[in-house]
Order: C-alpha cells, then sequence, then structure tokens
C-alpha cells in the first residue's frame, strides 16, 4: 500500500471556475477525512466519510463545495465558483475505524490557488 | 466543543539539545485521544506520537516523548537529542474516544533545529 494518494498536488485557478481534488485512501480504511489548510494555520475540519456516507460537515463547507465517495473507496471534494479565499491546501486523511485509537494517516495535500 | 490552544507558534533549539512543545486544550469528556504530527517543510503530515487519556503512563517513541496531565488538561512534547531532520510545524491534535467525532488540531508550532 502506497498510503494515503491525493491529485492533483498542485492547481492554479481563476476565480469562478470549478475544481475537483481527488483523494485516494489507504485501501482498508473505511474512514475518509477532508480538511483545508491556510498557511500557517492548523488543518480545518471539512468533513468525512465511513464507507460511502456522508457522517458529517463543517460549517466551513459552504455550499459551493460538496463531497463524495460513491464506492466507500477514493472521494472527491469539489469546488464551484471559486473564490480566492478558496486558497489552501486540502488535505485528505484515512483511517480505520475500529482499531482504537483510530490513527488518521494524511495524504501530501492539493494545494489550490485561486486568482 | 473542544478546543486545542498551543501558545508557541515558534521554537528554536540547537542540535542535540531538549525542547519541549506546549499544547493544553479544553473539553468536558473524559475518554478521549491526543496526538502530536509533524509537518516538515513542503511534506506531509506524519503521527509522531499518541496518548490514550485513560493510560496514566506518558506515552513515549525513541526520542519522543509526552507529559500528560490530565486535570490540568496539558499534553507537551518533548524532543531529546534535537536532530536537523525534526525541523518541521508540530501540530497538537484531540479526538473524542467515542462518537463520530473528527480530529480537531492546535495552530500549530514551528520548530527550528539550529546545527
Amino acid at each position: 500500500d502506497t498510503g494515503v494518494s491525493q491529485n492533483p498536488r498542485h492547481k492554479i485557478t481563476k476565480r469562478g471556475q470549478n475544481v475537483t481534488f481527488r483523494c485516494d485512501p489507504i485501501s482498508e480504511h473505511n474512514r475518509l477525512y477532508w480538511y483545508r489548510q491556510t498557511l500557517g494555520q492548523g488543518p480545518e475540519f471539512l468533513t468525512y466519510f465511513q464507507n460511502e456516507a456522508q457522517l458529517e460537515k463543517s460549517r466551513l463547507l459552504s455550499d459551493r463545495f460538496s463531497a463524495e465517495r460513491p464506492k466507500g473507496s477514493f472521494s472527491t471534494l469539489e469546488i464551484q465558483r471559486t473564490e480566492q479565499g478558496d486558497s489552501a491546501m486540502y488535505l485528505c486523511a484515512s483511517s480505520l475505524w475500529g482499531s482504537g485509537a483510530n490513527v488518521l494517516t494524511f495524504g501530501a495535500g492539493s494545494r489550490l490557488t485561486v486568482l | 466543543a473542544q478546543t486545542v490552544t498551543q501558545s508557541q507558534p515558534e521554537m528554536s533549539v540547537q542540535e542535540a539539545e531538549t525542547v519541549t512543545l506546549s499544547c493544553t486544550y479544553d473539553t468536558s469528556e473524559n475518554n478521549y485521544y491526543l496526538f502530536w504530527y509533524k509537518q516538515p517543510p513542503s511534506r506531509q503530515m506524519i503521527l509522531v506520537i499518541r496518548q490514550e487519556a485513560y493510560k496514566q503512563q506518558n506515552a513515549t517513541e525513541n526520542r519522543f516523548s509526552v507529559n500528560f496531565q490530565k486535570a490540568a488538561k496539558s499534553f507537551s512534547l518533548k524532543i531529546s537529542d534535537s536532530q536537523l531532520g525534526d525541523t518541521a510545524m508540530y501540530f497538537c491534535a484531540f479526538m473524542k474516544h467515542a462518537g463520530n467525532t473528527p480530529l480537531v488540531f492546535g495552530k500549530g508550532t514551528r520548530l527550528s533545529v539550529i546545527a
């Protein structure tokens, strides 16, 4: 297993465009999380899935944001009508819920720059 | 809601010396997990050490150890024999033991190890 994989690693887009990020978790992990991290700050929770069910969404996740995990494997995070304030690193993590400490394993992140 | 506070935005330490990073948290829960994650420059976040609140013994992982003070809601990280590769952002994080709750992060401490 190669860990949590995120694509693309970098995305530069113009304001108003839509962008989509993909996360491939560790294969046996049943939980998948999305976080947003701005420069010099800690990660902020956006949403998470257990298998294909989206269990919680943060108030940070505006109507322009949508996340899916259709088959309980990979997940996508789409941002519609991007704004400059959306510029951030989007982190994906996965974990095996029920394994005790529920340790999250993070991907390298997808950096979004909105011009 | 749980909050995690890291009061030291930046710290530096000489190579081979010992440094302690502070973390306090606020919760009404009795059972929970605490974590320290490391995020090297331009690299992904990795777990350094974790502590289960019901365990009184402080966790250790090689050169990394914690001082967990449950009553004071304090969870500091000690790095012994600091190495250049320890240079990174360090994030303290909290997770409730039960229920569907995400990992909550502090804002981080930037540690620089100086040769």
